[in-house]
């Protein structure tokens, strides 16, 4: 079982189009993530979740937006895809508490073209 | 600000020689410090973590870690390398008293040639 799941794994786009991206997570964890991974490989957090509840909003764009319909999904939203929008999007999760170590999904390649 | 930092880019070692991937950290506070690895094309795995107790730690596949409270550096190492310890190297340290947030270092591409 996939601890982590993220779909699509690939998402070619339209520039000014809007997509989501899914994320699931069957390991019981109360805090959850999405993270941006650019092409230099740089890892940046974007929100934070946890038990359905926005923790961080690291200025991300408002065209980005999170949803957590319950503790086990955080899916992404994005309005108005730009170029600069184009990386690998992460999610990923953890037990609430500072000594805990986060699980990834396999992440979501995203290209705006 | 919590931040960790990774000076090399890339590591180069031959196969069964041993390696170390350098990371240092600035934290207010006890650090909560991490290594994580991700291969191409995948998620990032969990390695080892340091939180408290014994400087040395071990973790997943062969890989330890020495805290270094006095030089603030968290290098993770290996006896003797393989060509599938091929990856890129994250060091992470936690920011805040919950796991809200992970801050990443810039990663180090470790090569390993046969």
């Amino acid at each position: 079982d996939t601890a982590v799941s993220q779909t699509p794994k690939y998402l070619v786009t339209q520039m000014g189009n809007d997509k989501s991206i899914k994320c699931e997570q069957n390991l019981g964890h109360d805090t959850m993530y999405w993270y941006k991974q650019d092409s230099k490989k740089f890892l940046k957090i974007m929100f934070s979740y946890n038990n359905k509840e926005l923790i961080i909003n690291e200025t991300v764009p408002n065209r980005f937006s999170p949803k957590s319909p319950d503790k086990a999904h955080l899916n992404l939203h994005i309005n108005s895809l730009e170029l600069g929008d184009s990386a690998v999007y992460f999610c990923a999760s953890s037990y609430q508490g500072a000594g805990t170590e986060a699980f990834f999904g396999q992440g979501t390649r995203l290209t705006v073209v | 600000a919590q931040s960790v930092a990774q000076p090399e880019d890339q590591v180069n070692v031959a196969e069964g020689n041993p390696l170390t991937v350098k990371c240092t950290y600035s934290v207010s506070g006890n650090p909560y410090l991490f290594w994580y690895v991700q291969y191409p094309n995948r998620g990032l795995q969990f390695l080892l973590k340091y939180i408290t107790g014994d400087n040395l730690v071990k973790g997943s596949y062969g890989f330890e870690a020495e805290f270094n409270k006095s030089q603030t550096s968290f290098h993770l190492k290996k006896p003797s390398a393989l060509v599938s310890d091929s990856a890129l190297y994250f060091c992470a340290v936690i920011r805040g008293r919950s796991a809200s947030k992970i801050i990443f270092g810039s990663g180090t591409r470790l090569s390993i040639r046969p």
